[in-house]
């Protein structure tokens, strides 16, 4: 069945520590893929997007994202995080035959940094 | 410029009342989607609007649900005779529609309007 799968709930890291939330996708052709950010009683803002060409992505705020095929993932990374990272974080797809005109979000990942 | 506006930004109905949501998109962009995001069910696609082309209604969960999109520009979310699972945050958000097919385009999202059904 076609579906986007984050298979963490929760994530928490030191403040400093790198970070890696995944992000897995079942679709049999290569998808357009998004990360979104949620603050608390904020709406979603982007971070970054794949659609083709090189499979590693460079976003705002020094996120970047990694689209491994043949893992059918889009995980996104961070190499030093910061307290003010503490958010939800949402996996997106989009594809003709996928998602008609919309996205499929994924369930998100509430990310916790300790200080 | 300014970006998706949502108003209000929360609401407190009883159960049986009609509700009424805005969306105001990013000035000149043509496509508007609904989102529903609740606890235990994520964030779910409910309608899309495209220009003058039919809306895609597809993810509206009931026919209480409906959305109306004047003039090209701002959405009215309307939910009829609420219930206590219609409590969550409804987000709107607009593209551009450029040309290009709406699930490669980057959304915008508004800061969403927390509806609670007593």
């Amino acid at each position: 069945a076609q579906s986007v799968t984050q298979p963490d709930i929760h994530i928490t890291v030191s403040e400093g520590a790198s970070l890696e939330l995944r992000c897995n996708y079942s679709y049999g052709a290569t998808p357009y893929l998004f990360w979104y950010v949620q603050s608390p009683g904020q709406g979603l803002q982007l971070l970054l997007k794949y659609f083709s060409g090189d499979t590693l992505v460079q976003g705002i705020k020094g996120f970047e994202a990694e689209f491994k095929r043949s893992q059918s993932s889009f995980n996104l990374r961070k190499p030093s995080v910061h307290w003010s990272d503490a958010a939800e974080y949402f996996c997106a797809v989009g594809a003709q035959g996928f998602s008609g005109n919309k996205l499929v979000f994924g369930a998100g990942t509430i990310l916790r940094v300790k200080s | 410029g300014a970006g998706v506006s949502q108003s209000p930004s929360n609401k407190v109905t009883e159960k049986g009342k009609d509700v009424e949501l805005r969306c105001d998109p990013i000035s000149g962009h043509t496509a508007l989607y609904w989102y529903r995001q609740s606890l235990g069910q994520g964030l779910e696609f409910l309608i899309y609007f495209q220009g003058n082309s039919a809306p895609d209604k597809s993810g509206l969960p009931s026919d209480r649900f409906s959305a109306e999109r004047t003039g090209g520009s701002v959405s009215t979310l309307t939910i009829q005779r609420t219930q206590q699972e219609d409590s969550a945050v409804y987000l709107c958000a607009s593209s551009p529609q450029g040309g290009a097919p709406t699930y490669q385009e980057t959304q915008y999202f508004g800061p969403g309007t927390r509806l609670l059904v007593l």
